[in-house]
């Protein structure tokens, strides 16, 4: 059982690049989301999702597209990186809907954007 | 909007006295209220959590209080010790057409002096 695994650990990236952070759970978890954690800022939600073909926007969405379309899987997407989404960014699951469960969070990846 | 406040931002404590951090929420319909402890570049890791069909929880030297008429809980941890030190989050669960998401404070920086 490895619970959340969150793929690649680090990533540099150009301004304007394009790339997919990769997050999977074993758990049979409904909800996943995707946080990104900055000095002073908290985790702030991105995205989240809770169940397969279901997406909705959290606190910071702009500059990210999520899709669901397993349960396991919920990728992350930088479409045109810019410094500003320079951050550590984790992904975490829970297992019901009733919003009384705890998050398992991932390692997280760190990205900077040059 | 949907918000959690957390306070202090830092706090320091002498090795054995106690530490308490404060959360206010916005959202009343939110239920559950996790506590995370986050090490320096580790993930959160779930500390303690309460629901809110529950005023108090203990677990050993930590506690968790919730007064829902206020929209406030606090962690109260006691006998503080040096591997004590670490950030603290809260979060609570605000809901929008039924959907729960998890929302974090901004964190707390607790440091234990040997």
């Amino acid at each position: 059982n490895a619970g959340v695994t969150q793929t690649p650990k680090f990533q540099v990236l150009k301004t304007g690049q394009s790339m997919t952070l990769q997050c999977a759970q074993d758990m049979n978890h409904e909800y996943m989301s995707w946080y990104r954690q900055d000095p002073g800022m908290g985790l702030r939600l991105i995205h989240y999702s809770v169940g397969a073909g279901i997406t909705d926007q959290g606190e910071v969405p702009n500059g990210y597209n999520v899709s669901r379309s397993t349960t396991e899987d919920f990728p992350l997407r930088l479409l045109s990186a810019a410094p500003s989404q320079t951050s550590v960014y984790f992904c975490a699951s829970s297992l019901i809907l009733t919003g009384d469960s705890p998050l398992h969070f991932g390692n997280g990846t760190r990205l900077t954007v040059t | 909007g949907e918000n959690v406040e957390q306070h202090p931002s830092t706090l320091s404590v002498q090795e054995g006295d106690s530490a308490v951090i404060k959360c206010t929420y916005s959202d009343s319909a939110s239920n559950y209220f996790p506590w995370y402890k986050q090490e320096l570049g580790k993930r959160p890791q779930l500390i303690i959590d309460i629901r809110s069909n529950v005023g108090e929880k203990k677990d050993q030297r930590i506690a968790v209080t919730l007064n829902k008429t206020a929209k406030h809980f606090s962690l109260h941890i006691t006998e503080t010790q040096p591997e004590d030190s670490a950030v603290y989050f809260c979060a609570a669960t605000p809901t929008t057409s039924g959907t729960y998401k998890y929302i974090f404070g901004t964190g707390t920086r607790l440091k234990v002096l040997a």
